[in-house]
Protein backbone atom coordinates (compact mmCIF):
# COMPACT_ATOMS: atom_id res chain seq x y z
CA UNK A 1 0.00 0.00 0.00
CA UNK A 2 1.06 3.85 -0.60
CA UNK A 3 3.17 5.06 2.39
CA UNK A 4 2.86 8.53 3.87
CA UNK A 5 5.25 9.56 6.86
CA UNK A 6 5.14 11.84 9.39
CA UNK A 7 7.76 13.83 11.15
CA UNK A 8 8.53 14.16 14.23
CA UNK A 9 6.84 11.64 15.60
CA UNK A 10 6.63 13.73 18.75
CA UNK A 11 7.72 16.53 20.17
CA UNK A 12 7.05 18.52 23.83
CA UNK A 13 8.05 22.22 23.22
CA UNK A 14 7.56 25.05 25.47
CA UNK A 15 4.45 27.49 25.47
CA UNK A 16 4.94 30.07 23.05
CA UNK A 17 7.10 28.19 21.03
CA UNK A 18 6.13 27.46 17.60
CA UNK A 19 6.34 23.85 15.99
CA UNK A 20 6.63 22.67 12.56
CA UNK A 21 5.02 18.99 11.69
CA UNK A 22 6.12 17.28 7.87
CA UNK A 23 3.94 14.94 6.38
CA UNK A 24 5.05 13.13 3.04
CA UNK A 25 3.93 11.09 0.67
CA UNK A 26 6.65 8.31 0.00
CA UNK A 27 5.80 6.56 -2.98
CA UNK A 28 2.93 8.51 -4.82
CA UNK A 29 2.15 12.40 -5.81
CA UNK A 30 -0.73 13.60 -3.58
CA UNK A 31 -2.03 16.68 -5.09
CA UNK A 32 -4.73 16.95 -1.70
CA UNK A 33 -3.39 16.14 1.72
CA UNK A 34 -5.49 16.44 5.09
CA UNK A 35 -4.92 17.30 8.20
CA UNK A 36 -6.08 15.77 11.47
CA UNK A 37 -6.42 16.46 15.24
CA UNK A 38 -7.59 13.89 17.78
CA UNK A 39 -7.66 14.64 21.30
CA UNK A 40 -7.56 11.34 23.86
CA UNK A 41 -10.42 9.05 23.41
CA UNK A 42 -12.11 10.86 21.03
CA UNK A 43 -12.09 10.30 17.33
CA UNK A 44 -10.12 12.48 14.40
CA UNK A 45 -11.54 15.80 13.28
CA UNK A 46 -10.59 17.57 10.22
CA UNK A 47 -8.77 20.92 10.36
CA UNK A 48 -8.03 21.32 7.01
CA UNK A 49 -7.56 20.45 3.52
CA UNK A 50 -4.39 21.26 1.99
CA UNK A 51 -3.43 21.40 -1.71
CA UNK A 52 -0.42 21.74 -3.68
CA UNK A 53 0.07 25.05 -4.99
CA UNK A 54 -2.98 27.11 -3.20
CA UNK A 55 -3.97 28.04 -0.19
CA UNK A 56 -5.54 25.60 2.12
CA UNK A 57 -8.87 25.70 3.46
CA UNK A 58 -9.66 25.51 7.29
CA UNK A 59 -12.86 23.70 8.81
CA UNK A 60 -14.78 25.92 10.71
CA UNK A 61 -14.04 26.83 14.44
CA UNK A 62 -9.83 26.02 12.90
CA UNK A 63 -7.83 29.58 12.97
CA UNK A 64 -5.75 29.58 9.90
CA UNK A 65 -3.43 32.21 11.47
CA UNK A 66 -2.65 29.99 14.48
CA UNK A 67 -2.25 26.56 11.97
CA UNK A 68 -0.51 27.75 9.37
CA UNK A 69 -0.62 24.89 6.61
CA UNK A 70 2.25 24.97 3.17
CA UNK A 71 1.63 22.35 0.34
CA UNK A 72 4.88 23.48 -1.45
CA UNK A 73 5.07 19.82 -3.94
CA UNK A 74 3.40 17.28 -4.64
CA UNK A 75 5.08 15.14 -1.99
CA UNK A 76 4.96 17.49 1.19
CA UNK A 77 2.68 19.39 3.45
CA UNK A 78 3.37 21.36 6.55
CA UNK A 79 1.69 22.05 9.82
CA UNK A 80 3.11 24.49 11.61
CA UNK A 81 1.74 25.09 15.10
CA UNK A 82 2.58 28.94 15.77
CA UNK A 83 2.65 30.23 19.52
CA UNK A 84 1.98 27.04 21.16
CA UNK A 85 -0.25 26.25 24.38
CA UNK A 86 -0.78 23.71 26.62
CA UNK A 87 -4.61 23.40 24.75
CA UNK A 88 -2.96 22.87 21.67
CA UNK A 89 -1.17 19.47 23.11
CA UNK A 90 -3.05 16.59 20.87
CA UNK A 91 -2.30 13.98 18.33
CA UNK A 92 -1.66 15.20 14.53
CA UNK A 93 -2.33 13.26 12.04
CA UNK A 94 -1.61 13.34 7.98
CA UNK A 95 -3.40 12.23 5.23
CA UNK A 96 -2.60 12.02 1.80
CA UNK A 97 -5.17 11.43 -1.01
CA UNK A 98 -4.02 9.22 -3.91
CA UNK A 99 -6.29 9.37 -7.30
CA UNK A 100 -6.73 6.72 -9.82
CA UNK A 101 -8.95 4.23 -10.63
CA UNK A 102 -8.91 3.06 -6.97
CA UNK A 103 -8.61 6.41 -4.97
CA UNK A 104 -8.63 6.48 -0.98
CA UNK A 105 -6.24 8.12 1.42
CA UNK A 106 -3.55 7.15 3.29
CA UNK A 107 -2.87 8.09 6.81
CA UNK A 108 0.70 8.90 7.88
CA UNK A 109 1.51 7.69 11.89
CA UNK A 110 0.85 10.72 13.51
CA UNK A 111 2.88 13.51 15.73
CA UNK A 112 2.10 13.97 19.52
CA UNK A 113 2.54 17.02 20.47
CA UNK A 114 3.20 18.22 24.31
CA UNK A 115 3.05 21.80 24.92
CA UNK A 116 4.04 22.62 28.69
CA UNK B 1 -23.27 15.58 4.94
CA UNK B 2 -24.15 11.67 4.88
CA UNK B 3 -23.89 9.80 8.46
CA UNK B 4 -22.01 6.59 9.66
CA UNK B 5 -24.15 5.02 12.97
CA UNK B 6 -21.69 1.97 14.55
CA UNK B 7 -21.69 0.12 18.05
CA UNK B 8 -19.47 2.17 20.36
CA UNK B 9 -17.28 -1.57 20.80
CA UNK B 10 -17.28 -4.95 20.30
CA UNK B 11 -15.99 -8.25 21.73
CA UNK B 12 -14.78 -11.37 20.04
CA UNK B 13 -12.29 -14.11 20.66
CA UNK B 14 -9.23 -14.71 18.95
CA UNK B 15 -9.10 -17.21 15.81
CA UNK B 16 -13.13 -16.30 15.64
CA UNK B 17 -14.60 -14.16 13.03
CA UNK B 18 -16.21 -10.88 13.61
CA UNK B 19 -19.06 -9.06 11.68
CA UNK B 20 -18.46 -4.87 12.36
CA UNK B 21 -22.03 -3.32 11.56
CA UNK B 22 -22.61 -0.06 10.08
CA UNK B 23 -25.56 1.84 8.99
CA UNK B 24 -25.54 4.82 6.65
CA UNK B 25 -29.26 5.35 5.83
CA UNK B 26 -28.78 8.37 4.10
CA UNK B 27 -25.88 7.14 1.97
CA UNK B 28 -26.34 9.24 -1.36
CA UNK B 29 -25.90 6.98 -4.58
CA UNK B 30 -22.34 7.94 -5.36
CA UNK B 31 -20.88 7.84 -2.15
CA UNK B 32 -18.16 4.68 -1.84
CA UNK B 33 -18.08 3.20 1.83
CA UNK B 34 -14.60 3.31 3.16
CA UNK B 35 -13.40 1.52 6.27
CA UNK B 36 -10.01 2.43 8.30
CA UNK B 37 -8.70 1.21 11.34
CA UNK B 38 -6.59 2.76 14.00
CA UNK B 39 -4.99 0.84 16.24
CA UNK B 40 -3.48 2.77 19.72
CA UNK B 41 -1.32 5.60 18.73
CA UNK B 42 -1.15 5.22 15.08
CA UNK B 43 -2.78 6.46 12.37
CA UNK B 44 -5.61 5.13 10.90
CA UNK B 45 -4.58 2.23 8.53
CA UNK B 46 -7.12 1.63 5.09
CA UNK B 47 -8.97 -1.43 4.73
CA UNK B 48 -11.52 -1.45 2.47
CA UNK B 49 -13.96 0.36 0.87
CA UNK B 50 -16.95 -0.38 -1.76
CA UNK B 51 -19.61 1.29 -3.78
CA UNK B 52 -22.37 -1.30 -4.39
CA UNK B 53 -20.75 -5.12 -4.59
CA UNK B 54 -19.26 -6.97 -1.74
CA UNK B 55 -15.40 -6.55 -1.71
CA UNK B 56 -12.75 -8.70 -0.49
CA UNK B 57 -8.87 -8.41 -0.29
CA UNK B 58 -6.26 -9.48 2.28
CA UNK B 59 -7.52 -8.00 5.36
CA UNK B 60 -11.41 -8.06 5.62
CA UNK B 61 -14.66 -8.38 3.11
CA UNK B 62 -16.66 -5.91 2.96
CA UNK B 63 -20.72 -6.63 2.78
CA UNK B 64 -22.97 -4.15 1.59
CA UNK B 65 -26.67 -4.44 1.49
CA UNK B 66 -28.70 -4.32 -1.22
CA UNK B 67 -30.24 -1.21 -0.35
CA UNK B 68 -26.94 0.15 0.52
CA UNK B 69 -28.20 1.96 3.77
CA UNK B 70 -25.66 -0.62 6.01
CA UNK B 71 -22.76 -2.26 5.46
CA UNK B 72 -20.85 -5.38 7.29
CA UNK B 73 -16.78 -5.47 8.25
CA UNK B 74 -16.04 -8.54 7.95
CA UNK B 75 -12.90 -10.24 9.67
CA UNK B 76 -12.53 -13.88 8.88
CA UNK B 77 -10.15 -14.60 11.62
CA UNK B 78 -9.89 -12.57 14.75
CA UNK B 79 -5.95 -12.35 16.23
CA UNK B 80 -4.76 -10.30 18.75
CA UNK B 81 -3.40 -7.75 16.26
CA UNK B 82 -7.50 -6.80 15.19
CA UNK B 83 -7.68 -5.11 18.40
CA UNK B 84 -8.49 -1.24 17.23
CA UNK B 85 -11.21 1.16 16.53
CA UNK B 86 -13.14 0.48 13.10
CA UNK B 87 -14.11 3.55 11.51
CA UNK B 88 -17.17 3.22 8.74
CA UNK B 89 -16.99 6.35 6.73
CA UNK B 90 -19.22 7.58 3.60
CA UNK B 91 -16.56 8.96 1.24
CA UNK B 92 -17.76 12.62 0.18
CA UNK B 93 -18.22 13.16 -3.22
CA UNK B 94 -18.57 16.17 -5.61
CA UNK B 95 -17.16 18.88 -3.01
CA UNK B 96 -14.26 21.04 -4.15
CA UNK B 97 -12.50 20.84 -0.96
CA UNK B 98 -11.37 17.14 -2.24
CA UNK B 99 -13.29 14.32 -1.23
CA UNK B 100 -11.89 14.36 3.00
CA UNK B 101 -13.41 11.71 4.95
CA UNK B 102 -15.31 12.41 7.97
CA UNK B 103 -14.71 10.39 11.17
CA UNK B 104 -17.33 9.03 13.27
CA UNK B 105 -16.91 7.47 16.96
CA UNK B 106 -15.96 4.29 15.44
CA UNK B 107 -16.08 0.62 17.17
CA UNK B 108 -13.54 -0.30 19.84
CA UNK B 109 -12.92 -4.34 18.97
CA UNK B 110 -11.80 -5.72 21.83
CA UNK B 111 -10.13 -9.23 21.14
CA UNK B 112 -9.91 -11.81 23.72
CA UNK B 113 -7.22 -15.14 23.46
Amino acid sequence: GAVVSQHPSWVICKSGTSVKIECRSLDFQATTMFWYRQFPKQSLMLMATSNEGSKATYEQGVEKDKFLINHASLTLSTLTVTSAHPEDSSFYICSARRGGVQETQYFGPGTRLLVL
Amino acid sequence: DAKTTQPNSMESNEEEPVHLPCNHSTISGTDYIHWYRQLPSQGPEYVIHGLTSNVNNRMASLAIAEDRKSSTLILHRATLRDAAVYYCILRQRGRNAGNMLTFGGGTRLMVKP
